[in-house]
């Protein structure tokens, strides 16, 4: 199935650094998503992005829908330990009355070293 | 509010048989996404149901199917299991659908095939 290029796979940083992740496709898309998924759990939507070169903070979270339509990316500053997870980023694509999807991102394993 | 529910929480199975997996979405929500969730593919949409009616479909075999009753709960079952359809399996509500409303995951069922 498709999927998006997310970067990188996995980082491992110490508390209060800043986090930087990508999503890029070959494909454009009308809306970008960011989740997060903690072990056993299902993905949490974290920022919602509508438009192309929109900038959208939720807290510590800052999200940019890329103006090419084909491309987000996800910061987080100042991280803590319950920043701890994997990441998606989500593309959704209306192709028609009726007919849309959402891609996933291949995620991004967050883990902070004590 | 009680969020979305799935059951059971951990199936496991033997190669040729069936699986019905149960999603209750939130309680006002309508539309119902399915997900398969590997390590090797990531999240795959499987397909979403609105109003006891499949609306959207991925790209899954026809041994995956669905459907969704009147009070929106939504079941999804997959015939003659194969090894390769052990996986975590995600539903998701929302109000009307993933284009307009937040999707809510619920915490899936983990599905593996012996």
């Amino acid at each position: 199935g498709q999927q998006l290029n997310q970067s990188p796979q996995s980082m491992f940083i110490q508390e209060g650094e800043d986090v930087s992740m990508n999503c890029t496709s070959s494909s454009i898309f009308n809306t970008w998503l960011w989740y997060k998924q903690d072990p056993g759990e299902g993905p949490v939507l974290l920022i919602a992005l509508y438009k192309a070169g929109e900038l959208t903070s939720n807290g510590r979270l800052t999200a940019q829908f890329g103006i090419t339509r084909k491309d987000s990316f996800l910061n987080i500053s100042a991280s803590i330990p319950s920043d701890v997870g994997i990441y998606f980023c989500a593309g959704h694509r209306i192709y028609g009355f009726g007919n849309e999807k959402l891609t996933f991102g291949t995620g991004t394993r967050l883990t902070i070293i004590p | 509010k009680a969020g979305v529910t799935q059951t059971p929480r951990y199936l496991i199975k033997t190669r040729g048989q069936q699986v019905t997996l149960s999603c209750s979405p939130i309680s006002g929500h309508r539309s119902v996404s399915w997900y398969q969730q590997t390590p090797g593919q990531g999240l795959q949409f499987l397909f979403e149901y609105f109003s006891e009616t499949q609306r959207n479909k991925g790209n899954f075999p026809g041994r995956f199917s669905g459907r969704q009753f009147s009070n929106s709960r939504s079941e999804m079952n997959v015939s003659t299991l194969e090894l390769g359809d052990s996986a975590l399996y995600l539903c998701a509500s929302s109000l009307s659908g993933p284009s307009t409303d937040t999707q809510y995951f619920g915490p899936g069922t983990r599905l593996t095939v012996l």
